[in-house]
């Protein structure tokens, strides 16, 4: 069964820095990966999806890798700004549970401090 | 804004009532999700419908209804329902198979009395 795991919980940086947020999940037979951000009480934004077959996917000021042999993916995020804070979900979708269903990591709550 | 479009935003009822969450897209994908979120906790799944058909059940008590009337319009009825459904429920939508992105609206907030 599909596990994704994503550290830290939280996170407290000041504005401008460069951050790094991890997921890692136990099975590397996934379609994609994709990460996404969640503001209180709103719905799910999609940031970056990466293929399998891709190594990372670049948006403006992020960055997304993925290592799928080590069963790993960070979402790099260069000179943060208060309006990044936000809870950061990865998600997979893989072989075993189906292309459609997406498991999903418990998050990071990132808080970026002006 | 959101593409994924959820009526209502609120909605409080009590456990014998009957009521409806609708969510509305217009880009075209042939794939539409409910999921369910309490607080602090990530989305589950509770349903996928592709292409106007129900493909995806994950063992959701009978309670809650799914309904597919069209390719741009995908409902949830809700019936006798308990506290513990007290939760965010979120709609999403997708091109079609999984190596899509999902597309999420912003939900409906329940509340069960």
């Amino acid at each position: 069964k599909q596990e994704v795991t994503q550290i830290p919980a939280a996170l407290s940086v000041p504005e401008g820095e460069n951050l790094v947020l991890n997921c890692s999940f136990t099975d590397s037979a996934i379609y994609n990966l994709q990460w996404f951000r969640q503001d209180p009480g709103k719905g799910l934004t999609s940031l970056l999806l990466i293929q399998s077959s891709q190594r990372e996917q670049t948006s403006g000021r992020l960055n997304a890798s993925l290592d799928k042999s080590s069963g790993r993916s960070t979402l790099y995020i260069a000179a943060s700004q208060p309006g990044d804070s936000a809870t950061y979900l990865c998600a997979v979708s893989g072989r075993d549970q189906g292309a459609q269903k997406l498991v999903f990591g418990q998050g990071t709550r990132l808080t970026i401090n002006p | 804004d959101t593409e994924v479009t959820q009526t209502p935003k609120h909605l409080v009822m009590g456990m014998t009532n009957k009521k409806s969450l609708k969510c509305e897209q217009h880009m075209g994908h042939r794939a539409m999700y409910w999921y369910k979120q309490k607080a602090k906790k990530p989305p589950e799944l509770m349903f996928v419908y592709s292409y106007e058909k129900l493909s995806i059940n994950e063992s959701v008590p009978s309670r809650f209804s799914p309904e597919c009337p069209n390719s741009s319009l995908l409902n949830l009825h809700l019936h006798a329902l308990q506290p513990e459904d007290s939760a965010l429920y979120l709609c999403a939508s997708s091109q079609g198979e999984g190596d899509q992105p999902q597309h999420f609206g912003d939900g409906t907030r329940l509340s069960i009395l």
